[in-house]
């Protein structure tokens, strides 16, 4: 199994500014399956990208995601009030699958 | 217009059981690669069990054997059964599409039903 490493925790930072979401794992993610989504109180989760660095539809292109191998990347370049939420990593495309997702990094208003 | 809507849940004893829907609009359940994903309380997202379009099954290993995801596509919903439920089964269940016929990022997502297993 592919243990995912979210970090950090908790980011905390202001509208405006540019957030840095990591997520590590435990050996290389098969053909860049890798998946981010974000998650608010109460409801379920939202998918923003997929494929490493694919936006869903209608999402703002202030979401962006890179990496490769073990390393992945989601920033979202200037915070609006609505982004504050859990972001979630989850990879994806084994067969039998074996998904799995990081433990979430909550990023909160400063 | 894709929509998932869940029911079934609610508060069940240790040992119970318990099934839980997935009513599907907008695309065939049969289409896609259909999951499981539950939340316990305060916590993350755990894969649970999915079904490939071609109708293979899969589970997590704390699940395996209590559990069985099936679907109806005269209904076009999919549902989970749950057996020998025990306290640490207690989570939010999210049923979810996935964007190809197997293992894919999850493009929709139910609301959720919860489900509480405490005597």
């Amino acid at each position: 199994e592919i243990v995912l490493t979210q970090s950090p925790g908790t980011l905390s930072l202001s509208p405006g500014e540019r957030a840095t979401l990591s997520c590590r794992a435990s050996q290389s993610v098969s053909s860049n399956y890798l998946a981010w989504y974000q998650q608010k109180p109460g409801q379920a989760p939202r998918l923003l990208i997929y494929g490493v660095s694919s936006r869903a539809t209608g999402v703002p292109d202030r979401f962006s995601g890179s990496g490769s191998g073990t390393d992945f990347t989601l920033t979202i370049s200037r915070l609006e009030p609505e982004d504050f939420a859990v972001y979630y990593c989850h990879q994806y495309g084994d067969s039998p699958p074996r998904d799995t997702f990081g433990q979430g990094t909550k990023l909160e208003i400063k | 217009e894709v929509q998932l809507v869940e029911s079934g849940g609610g508060l069940i004893q240790p040992g119970g059981s318990l099934r839980l829907s997935c009513a599907a609009s907008g695309f065939t359940v049969i289409s896609n690669y259909m999951t499981w994903i539950r939340q316990a309380p305060g916590k993350g997202l755990e894969w649970v069990s999915a079904i490939y379009s071609g109708g293979s099954t899969y589970y997590t290993d704390s699940v395996r054997g209590r559990f069985t995801i099936s679907r109806d596509h005269s209904k076009n919903t999919l549902y989970l059964q749950m057996n020998s439920l025990r306290a640490e089964d207690t989570a939010v269940y999210y049923c979810a599409r996935g964007r190809g016929v197997m293992s894919s990022h999850l493009d929709y997502w139910g609301q959720g039903a919860l489900v509480t297993v405490s005597s």
